[in-house]
C-alpha cells in the first residue's frame, strides 16, 4: 500500500537559515508525482513544489527546493533563508500512478515548522 | 482569478443530524476533489468528481455522498453525523492537463458534531 511517512512532528529554525523537512515515502507504482503543501492556520492547503518519478533533477520554486532520492524513497523538502511567514504545518503527498488527472493524493501526517526571529 | 471556494466556513451539528458542504472550482477546473482533515492528522481522500462522474473513492462509509454539477461545481454530504465526523473539510481543483497536475485547495468547512 502506498504510505507518506513524515518523521518530524515539529520543527525550529532560526529566521534567514535554511530548514530540512524529512519525507519518506513507499510505492510500488514506477510512475508517480510528489508534493509539498503549506498549511497556514487559515486551513487552507497551498502548493509548494512538485516532483515526477522520472524526472531527474530536483524540483525547485524560489527558496523552496526538494532534495529527490529515488533509491532511497525520500524526498525532503528544503527551505532556505526562513521567514517569520513560513510558520506553518507542512505536509508531503503523493499522487498514484503518475496521473495528472488523478485527484488523490496521499498525504503524509504533518511537520509544525516555527520560524524563531 | 478567484481560487476555489467553500461554504460554509464554519458550522456545528449535533449527532444524528445532516449536513452539505459546497466546493465552486477555480474558473475551468473541471475535476473536484474532496478531503477531509482530523485535527491533527494528514488530509484523507473522500471523493473526486470529473465531468460530473464519481472518478475515485476513499475508504469512508456510505452516509458519506457527493455530487457535481454542470457549472462544475460541488456538494459533500454527510447523514447522520457522529462525532467523529468533526473535522476540516477540504475541496480541491485540479489544473488538468498540465504535466503536473497539482491540486488548487479551498480554505475548507470547519465541521464540528456535538
Amino acid at each position: 500500500a502506498q504510505k507518506i511517512t513524515q518523521t518530524q512532528p515539529g520543527m525550529f529554525v532560526q529566521e534567514k537559515e535554511a530548514v530540512t523537512l524529512d519525507c519518506t515515502y513507499d510505492t510500488s507504482d514506477q510512475s508517480y508525482g510528489l508534493f509539498w503543501y503549506k498549511q497556514p492556520s487559515s486551513g487552507e492547503m497551498i502548493f509548494l513544489i512538485y516532483q515526477g518519478s522520472y524526472d531527474e533533477q530536483n524540483a525547485t520554486e524560489g527558496r523552496y527546493s526538494l532534495n529527490f532520492q529515488k533509491a532511497r524513497k525520500s524526498a525532503n523538502l528544503v527551505i532556505s533563508a526562513s521567514q517569520l511567514g513560513d510558520s506553518a504545518m507542512y505536509f508531503c503527498a503523493m499522487r498514484e500512478h503518475g496521473s495528472s488527472n488523478t485527484g488523490k493524493l496521499i498525504f503524509g501526517q504533518g511537520t509544525t515548522l516555527q520560524v524563531k526571529p | 482569478d478567484a481560487g476555489v471556494t467553500q461554504s460554509p466556513t464554519h458550522l456545528i451539528k449535533t449527532r444524528g443530524q445532516h449536513v452539505t458542504l459546497r466546493c465552486s472550482p477555480i474558473s475551468g477546473h473541471k475535476s473536484v476533489s474532496w478531503y477531509q482533515q482530523v485535527l491533527g492528522q494528514g488530509p484523507q481522500f473522500i471523493f473526486q468528481y470529473y465531468e460530473k462522474e464519481e472518478r475515485g473513492r476513499g475508504n469512508f462509509p456510505d452516509r458519506f455522498s457527493a455530487r457535481q454539477f454542470p457549472n462544475y461545481s460541488s456538494e459533500l454530504n454527510v447523514n447522520a453525523l457522529l462525532l467523529g465526523d468533526s473535522a476540516l473539510y477540504l475541496c480541491a481543483s485540479i489544473r488538468q492537463g498540465f504535466n503536473t497536475g497539482e491540486l488548487f485547495f479551498g480554505e475548507g468547512s470547519r465541521l464540528t458534531v456535538l
